[in-house]
């Protein structure tokens, strides 16, 4: 899997859009980009997936650059209960392997 | 999105004891599950791949008789925690993966174990 590389924390105040950046500048072409999320003390919570086109669910959104070097999550109109730790991960479906976490961006969302 | 349960959520036992925690996938076949734990502040590890009819994959350093996995059919997977010691404290979180959505890997609530 490509090596992620994330900010260790973001402030995002409530009612704004939170954007997390990613850099999977390795990436490969057959490798998707996933996000997940991890608030205290709960597994991680699957939010989206894609591959080159960008991508929108009723979670979020993810933007990802046309040279695939890099990506961003959009959560937008942010709430308290987004603050967690998130998760990018580089990683061909198929290939039979877990996902890789690395350390993350913790995401405060303050009032 | 599909969904995951473990089984019990929270467990308190002795040092010495074996703990049982069941990993279920609810709306889907997972012929594969994988089993993480992660110490307070970290990330989660890769303890080991579980898949159907077959015996686990262990990742290095982890004891495959003291983490006993059997994953006995296509929703459930069991992670049995062997003579448990205070060091086994720690939050284990299992995950499936469903293959009808594009491979995407689907985690559950974690168990949070503390042995006295």
């Amino acid at each position: 899997d490509a090596k992620t590389t994330q900010p260790t924390s973001m402030d995002c105040a409530e009612g704004r859009a939170a954007n997390l950046p990613c850099n999977h500048s390795t990436i490969s072409g057959n490798e998707y980009v996933y996000w997940y999320r991890q608030i205290h003390s709960q597994g991680p919570q699957y939010i989206i997936h894609g591959l080159k086109n960008n991508e929108t669910n009723e979670m979020a959104s993810l933007i990802i650059t046309e040279d695939r070097k890099s990506s961003t999550l959009i959560r937008p109109h942010a709430t308290l209960r987004d603050t967690a730790v998130y998760y990018c991960i580089a990683r061909s479906p198929g290939s039979g392997y877990a996902l890789n976490f690395g350390k993350g961006t913790s995401l405060l969302v303050t009032p | 999105g599909a969904v995951v349960s473990q089984h019990p959520s929270r467990v308190i036992c002795k040092s010495g004891t074996s703990v049982k925690i069941e990993c279920r996938s609810l709306d889907f076949q997972a012929t594969t599950m994988f089993w993480y734990r992660q110490f307070p502040k970290q990330s989660l590890m890769l303890m080991a791949t579980s898949n159907e009819g077959s015996k686990a994959t262990y990742e290095q350093g982890v004891e495959k008789d003291k983490f006993l996995i059997n994953h006995a059919s296509l929703t459930l997977s069991t992670l049995t925690v062997t003579s448990a010691h205070p060091e086994d404290s720690s939050f284990y979180i299992c995950s499936a993966r469903d293959y009808g959505t594009r491979d995407t890997q689907y985690f559950g609530p974690g168990t949070r174990l503390t042995v006295l």
